[in-house]
């Protein structure tokens, strides 16, 4: 596989369900973020992690949990979620250095519903 | 005033035809330009950086302006796989991590 993953493509839930999202980087990178992409909203970011560490967490409820076992894999653990946490869960990754300049590359998302 | 700034349209263009756009940023601090293309339902590839001389690749023309914090994209030659929503993307003074996203701009290229 090349670029980044994602698993599920899709994922309907209820409230009171646990689920957990999947993103994988086959390109080598230092960093992965999870962005929500909610309908005519621009991207909003989650969390970053860069070597594995978290590095910033943008305020977001904490029924959002991360983990990030190593620097290829990144889960995003959902628990207790509610209707308005539906949209389009991006997951990205880039290579962080000296230079300013963070491309970030995304993986093809998943489209959750909260019921 | 949003930190990224972008017309929603849609722009309607005929194919063939030459289309221009513009993103303004609010933070006079910002290092790094990009513009994003995002296909209906799918994820944001990266078009092009865009760089302080400006920079060209193919149909596709990036500038910034500072003086008047604005990044634009020209397209030449519009084609119907153009189709789709281009985001401006900026970097924060703060943090190298963070990028801020603009809404978008939605651009249909017409036969």
């Amino acid at each position: 596989e090349t670029g980044v993953t994602q698993t599920p493509r899709h994922l309907v839930m209820g409230m009171t369900n646990k689920k957990s999202l999947k993103c994988e980087q086959h390109l080598g990178h230092n960093a992965m973020y999870w962005y929500k992409q909610s309908a005519k909203k621009p991207l909003e970011l989650m969390f970053v992690y860069s070597l594995e560490e978290r590095v910033e967490n943008n305020s977001v409820p904490s029924r959002f949990s991360p983990e990030c076992p190593n620097s290829s894999h990144l889960f995003l653990h959902l628990h207790t979620l509610q209707p308005e946490d539906s949209a389009l869960y991006l997951c990205a990754s880039s290579q962080l250095g000296a230079s300013s300049y963070n491309e970030q590359f995304f993986g093809p998302g998943t489209r959750l519903t909260v019921l | 005033r949003k930190e990224v700034e972008q017309d929603p349209g849609p722009f309607n263009v005929p194919e063939g035809a030459t289309v221009a756009f513009n993103c303004t940023y609010s933070n006079s601090a910002s290092q790094s330009f990009f513009w994003y293309r995002q296909d209906c339902r799918k994820e944001p590839k990266l078009l092009m950086s865009v760089y302080s001389s400006g920079n060209e690749d193919g149909r596709f023309t990036a500038q910034l302006n500072r003086a008047s914090q604005y990044i634009s994209l020209l397209i030449r030659d519009s084609k119907l796989s153009d189709s789709a929503t281009y985001l401006c993307v900026v970097n924060t003074e703060d943090s190298n991590y963070q990028l801020i996203w603009g809404a978008g701009t939605k651009l249909i290229i017409k036969p």
